[in-house]
């Protein structure tokens, strides 16, 4: 069983839809998660990242993360063609060493 | 411009040679890291280091070798010994420490073995 699952899609929705994005996990030493957008052919960059459980909001994205259910999400609202890319996950313990999802493809139609 | 620049931006490869992959940052980080993304897999770690002249291995360091001899730059050999190397390469630097350090990313290699 891999550290971090993820769904690797694609997800297909039209423009100006909710969508959400997943990961489960099942170390549970695991404090900070990030959530990386990445384009075709480019390196990821970081969209969000939150310490221990709660939620965390910016502009149109909001991560949730559920450390009891071992359970990270990410929402996207009103969601616009831009937002087509894949979106990866990732989680560290203590050390500086990431442990990074598959990532789900992500369309949004116009 | 601050950032980390990777070199080249593709690359090919005959059966049996090595290549060296550049990746550079201007950012003045202690840690870089080098990852390989396959279709389906997300990226997976292959070498980091944390400070001159000292590296680990990560998951994957078979076939793969590096060199940390300037905190700016961190290349990584592909040797003839790793038997899958067609894959998106990505180099990552980051501060160092206990709390959250990000990790930003260069813009990646293309490698194929022809």
């Amino acid at each position: 069983q891999k550290e971090v699952e993820q769904d690797p899609g694609p997800l297909s929705v039209p423009e100006g839809a909710i969508v959400s994005l997943n990961c489960t996990y099942s170390n549970s030493a695991f404090q900070y998660f990030m959530w990386y957008r990445q384009y075709s052919r480019k390196g990821p960059e970081l969209l969000m990242y939150t310490y221990s459980s709660g939620n965390k909001e910016d502009g149109r994205f909001t991560a949730q993360v559920d450390k009891s259910s071992k359970y990270i999400s990410l929402f996207i609202r009103d969601s616009q063609p831009s937002d087509s890319a894949t979106y990866l996950c990732a989680m560290r313990s203590d050390g500086n060493k990431l442990v990074f999802g598959a990532g789900t493809i992500l369309r949004v139609k116009s | 411009d601050g950032g980390i620049t990777q070199s080249p931006k593709y690359l090919f490869r005959k059966e049996g040679q090595n290549v060296t992959l550049s990746c550079e940052q201007n950012l003045n980080h202690d840690a870089m890291y080098w990852y390989r993304q396959d279709p389906g897999q997300g990226l997976r770690l292959i070498y980091y280091s944390q400070i001159v002249n000292d590296f680990q291995k990560g998951d994957i360091a078979e076939g793969y070798s590096v060199s940390r001899e300037k905190k700016e730059s961190f290349p990584l050999t592909v040797t003839s010994a790793q038997k899958n190397p067609t894959a998106f390469y990505l180099c990552a630097s980051s501060t160092y420490g206990s709390s959250y350090n990000e990790q930003f990313f260069g813009p990646g290699t293309r490698l194929t073995v022809l």
